[in-house]
């Protein structure tokens, strides 16, 4: 299995572009979450979903938005970006059964906006 | 207000001593707690988890340990090993709330 997959490993965007990070999991975990980790910080959650058709914000939703269209996959789009929105970001997930506590994660996307 | 938070943002060991990363919590309602394990350009990685009514919980080289008493929380590594080289993150949950709060990490390093 390959567990959360998510691409692209780096990007590189101009202010105001848009792009999206796609997430996909193999496991069929009903829950899905975008992190961001910034420097000297933890993990701040963007936002999350429990099962397709299902999301919510989390902690830092501005400026990204979460579609969850069938359970496998968790797309985390990025309308106009801005410098602050340089980060790495995490795509994570978890059965219900196992608790949303024990999340599988990504390797991350680097992301840097100029 | 709800935080998670770390004593030391960075711990150097030997290799084969025991290593014990701290970790403060504030929200009184939290009840499973949980450490994570992030090498560098990975995720993040589950190790072990406790829940509220517990103080104590053993894993393969790792232990738990939970005061509730003065909200803190702790992570020991017997015998560190430099495979254990990484940031390490408390992580906590309440009961109703659908995700969890991160502190901001511990960096061990271990000396051969």
């Amino acid at each position: 299995n390959a567990g959360v997959t998510q691409t692209p490993k780096f990007q590189v965007l101009k202010t105001g572009q848009s792009m999206t990070l796609q997430c996909a999991q193999d496991m069929n975990h009903e829950y899905m979450s975008w992190y961001r980790q910034d420097p000297g910080m933890g993990l701040r959650l963007i936002h999350y979903s429990v099962g397709a058709g299902i999301t919510d914000q989390g902690e830092v939703p501005n400026g990204y938005n979460v579609s969850r269209s069938t359970t496998e996959d968790f797309p985390l789009r990025l309308l106009s970006a801005a410098p602050s929105q340089t980060s790495v970001y995490f795509c994570a997930s978890s059965s219900r059964s196992g608790g949303i506590e024990k999340l599988f994660f990504g390797s991350g996307t680097q992301l840097s906006v100029l | 207000g709800e935080s998670v938070g770390l004593h030391l943002p960075t711990l150097s060991v030997q290799e084969g001593d025991n290593s014990i990363i701290n970790c403060a919590y504030s929200n009184s309602a939290s009840d499973y707690f949980i450490w994570y394990k992030q090498e560098s350009g990975k995720g993040p990685q589950f190790i072990i988890d406790i829940r509220s009514n517990m103080d104590k919980r053993q894993g393969q080289r790792v232990t738990v340990l939970l005061n509730k008493t003065v909200k803190h929380l702790s992570l020991q590594i017997a015998a560190t090993q430099p495979g254990d080289s990484a940031v390490y993150f408390c992580a906590e949950n309440g009961t109703g709330r659908r995700a969890l709060t991160f502190g901001s990490g511990t960096r061990l390093q271990v000396q051969p």
